[in-house]
């Protein structure tokens, strides 16, 4: 088993559509969650950063962490064309520390 | 801000030649940065992690004779390919935790395209 798994997609969604990225991971000491965006031949930048359980939103992003059941989640509302890109999850057990994993990513296309 | 800055962005170089590959923090001091491989359609794949003013720390698998990194100062780390062949053509990315890791999290570099012919 991975350490971190995420529907690596295509996902494909009209404009306007909610959209739910998640990933699992096993794991139990991950208590650091972020999400990056990656453009084509870009490298990833960061959208979200989250501790421990609950839900943080900025403008039409919302992270939820579910430690229990170890998933993550990152919805994106009301969206574009412009959020057409690859999502990555990463996690890390220390806030300070080096070692954070990356999920593969899921690639996401809004369809005009 | 938290901007790193990674040149060149594109290369193309024959098979047995060197290239070098800059990453540099722009307005903060990075002590430690990380090197990152991506092949298409895959994730990262951490390479090794780049510590200022001692050796780097490379990941199994990953021969740290070919790839060689330099960490010189603050604000720069450099990986060298060594002897470069086909098979290490791929995306190379490099990144530095940023000042306020909430706020910034991991800053990455914009990559840099790496083709072997």
């Amino acid at each position: 088993q991975k350490e971190v798994e995420q529907d690596p997609g295509p996902l494909s969604v009209p404009e306007g559509a909610i959209v739910s990225l998640n990933c699992t991971y096993s794991n139990s000491a991950f208590q650091y969650f972020m999400w990056y965006r990656q453009y084509s031949r870009k490298g990833p930048e960061l959208l979200m950063y989250t501790y421990s359980s609950g839900n943080k939103e900025d403008g039409r992003f919302t992270a939820q962490v579910d430690k229990s059941s170890k998933y993550i989640s990152l919805f994106i509302r009301d969206s574009q064309p412009s959020d057409s890109a690859t999502y990555l999850c990463a996690m890390s057990a220390e806030n300070y520390g080096q070692n954070f994993v990356f999920g593969p990513g899921t690639r996401l296309s809004v369809l005009p | 801000g938290a901007v790193v800055s990674q040149h060149p962005s594109r290369v193309i170089c024959k098979s047995g030649t060197s290239v070098k590959i800059e990453c540099r923090s722009l307005d903060f001091q990075a002590t430690t940065m990380f090197w990152y491989r991506q092949f298409p359609k895959q994730s990262l794949m951490l390479m090794a992690t780049s510590n200022e003013g001692s050796k780097a720390t490379y990941e199994q698998g990953v021969e740290k004779d070919k790839f060689l990194i330099n960490h010189a100062s603050l604000t720069l780390s450099t990986l060298t390919v060594t002897s470069a062949h086909p098979e290490d053509s791929s995306f190379y990315i490099c990144s530095a935790r940023g000042p306020n890791l909430r706020v910034h999290g991991y800053t990455f570099g914009s990559g840099t395209r790496l083709t072997v012919v």
